[in-house]
C-alpha cells in the first residue's frame, strides 16, 4: 500500500479564499483523523471518523472548518474563508479498529494563507 | 484533554540515556508514542495498552502505570538518529479519538 496520501503537499492562497485538503486513507482502514499542527500548540485533533462516519468534531476550531468522508477512501477539510491564522501543517491519519493499532499518518499539506 | 508531557527539550551526548514522561487527567485505554523528525510526518514507535500489553519498536521501551494515568518512554545509549520530536498520544475507552501532547524535542549531540 502506498500509505496515507494527502494533497497538496503545499498550498498557498489569499485571505478570504477557500481552501480544501485532501485525504486517502490506507484501503482496509475505518478510522480517519484530521489534526493541525503549530509550534504554539502542538499537535491538535480537529476532528475523526469511524466508517465514515463523524464520532467528535470538538477538535474544530471555528465554523468555517468543515470536514467529510464520503467513502471509505476520500476524506476533505474545507476552511471557508481562510485566515491567516489558520496557516499550519495539516496531517491526516488513519488506523484499523482494534486495541493494539497504530494510527499511520500522510506527509501532510503545509498551509500558508497570505 | 491533551496529555501532559515533560520535559518539553532534552539535549543529550550520544550514548546518553534519556526519560520521556506522559500523563493525562481522564481514564486511559491505551497511550502511543511517536517520533517526528523536522519536515516529516509521526512515525509510531509504540502502544502501550491497559492490561499490560505492548507492541512497539524493539530498541525503545515504555512503561504505563494505568492507577496514574502516566506513561514514560525510555530511550537508553542515545544515537544521533534519535533526535526529533517525541509524541505521547493517548485514547479512552470506546470511541474516542487519539488526542497527542504538546512533546518533547530531543536534540541528540555527538
Amino acid at each position: 500500500d502506498a500509505g496515507v496520501i494527502q494533497s497538496p503537499r503545499h498550498e498557498v492562497t489569499e485571505m478570504g479564499q477557500e481552501v480544501t485538503l485532501r485525504c486517502k486513507p490506507i484501503s482496509g482502514h475505518n478510522s480517519l483523523f484530521w489534526y493541525r499542527q503549530t509550534m504554539m500548540r502542538g499537535l491538535e485533533l480537529l476532528i475523526y471518523f469511524n466508517n465514515n462516519v463523524p464520532i467528535d468534531d470538538s477538535g474544530m476550531p471555528e465554523d468555517r472548518f468543515s470536514a467529510k468522508m464520503p467513502n471509505a477512501s476520500f476524506s476533505t477539510l474545507k476552511i471557508q474563508p481562510s485566515e491567516p491564522r489558520d496557516s499550519a501543517v495539516y496531517f491526516c491519519a488513519s488506523r484499523t479498529a482494534g486495541r493494539n493499532t497504530e494510527a499511520f499518518f500522510g506527509q501532510g499539506t503545509r498551509l500558508t494563507v497570505v | 484533554q491533551q496529555p501532559v508531557q515533560s520535559p518539553q527539550a532534552v539535549i543529550l551526548r550520544e550514548g546518553e540515556d534519556a526519560v520521556i514522561n506522559c500523563s493525562s487527567s481522564k481514564a486511559l485505554y491505551s497511550v502511543h508514542w511517536y517520533r517526528q523528525k523536522h519536515g516529516e510526518a509521526p512515525v509510531f514507535l509504540m502502544i502501550l495498552l491497559k492490561g499490560g500489553e505492548q507492541k512497539g519498536h524493539e530498541k525503545i521501551s515504555a512503561s504505563f502505570n494505568e492507577k496514574k494515568q502516566q506513561s514514560s518512554l525510555y530511550l537508553t545509549a542515545s544515537q544521533l538518529s534519535y533526535s526529533g520530536t517525541y509524541f505521547c498520544g493517548s485514547m479512552g475507552g470506546g470511541a474516542d479519538g487519539l488526542t497527542f501532547g504538546k512533546g518533547t524535542h530531543l536534540i541528540i549531540q555527538p
